[in-house]
């Protein structure tokens, strides 16, 4: 089975600390992903990467990057942590062709 | 660009009845995948069902169905003899098979199933 594993699932920082979200997937998938979920909004799309050291910019890619330094894992970055990024993470990967798997999600609190 | 829209922000629906959560979808690529996804309280995404624009039969799983109607871009997902298990956030998304392959979610539709 395909696992994709998330560093924590639930995270609370204070308004301008650094934060690291870790994403480590286990069946060598080529794309990964990162999402935020707001209720009402649906799950959208921060940043994605089709291989090691390549990065694109999803819809709301503002206050946000990402790391890849080796295939089974995709880390987010809040560079400076503001209330405005509380919410649900969810990391997924796939193939090229197939459907997409989803971690178990974060849930950051900004305070 | 695509948009997935869902118009049920939430159900109530008896057990062991059907159910159909609605999604309507807009793109211009001319071809495409639709999914359904379901979230329990737990949070975890899981993925229930695929339709292809070229498939000519509509996807089945189990007791999911997808209604995928073409012409006017609905890809209904159907749930038979609903079961209390099924209540969750569910979640339409499509993927384009062009470009860079990114899904796009509708904002889901909370189900719960009444005993």
């Amino acid at each position: 089975d395909v696992k994709v594993t998330q560093s924590s699932r639930y995270l609370v920082k204070r308004t301008g600390e650094k934060v690291f979200l870790e994403c480590v997937q286990d069946m060598d998938h080529e794309n990964m992903f990162w999402y935020r979920q707001d209720p009402g909004l649906g799950l959208r799309l921060i940043y994605f990467s089709y291989d090691v050291k390549m990065k694109e910019k999803g819809d709301i890619p503002e206050g946000y990057s990402v790391s890849r330094e080796k295939k089974e894992r995709f880390s987010l970055i809040l560079e400076s942590a503001s209330t405005n990024q509380t919410s649900m993470y969810l990391c997924a990967s796939r193939t090229n062709v197939g459907e997409q798997f989803f971690g178990p999600g974060t849930r950051l609190t900004v305070l | 660009a695509q948009k997935i829209t869902q118009t049920q922000p939430g159900m109530f629906v008896q057990e062991k009845e059907a159910v159909t959560l609605d999604c309507t979808y807009d793109t211009s690529d001319p071809s495409y995948g639709l999914f359904w996804y379901k979230q329990p309280s737990s949070g975890e995404m899981i993925f229930l069902i695929y339709q292809g624009s070229y498939d000519q039969q509509n996807a089945t799983e189990g007791r999911y169905s997808l209604n995928f109607q073409k012409a006017r871009k609905s890809a209904n997902l159907v749930i038979s003899a609903s079961q209390l298990g099924d209540s969750a956030m569910y979640f339409c998304a499509m993927r384009s098979n062009f470009g860079n392959e990114k899904l796009t979610f509708g904002t889901g539709t909370r189900l719960t199933i009444i005993p």
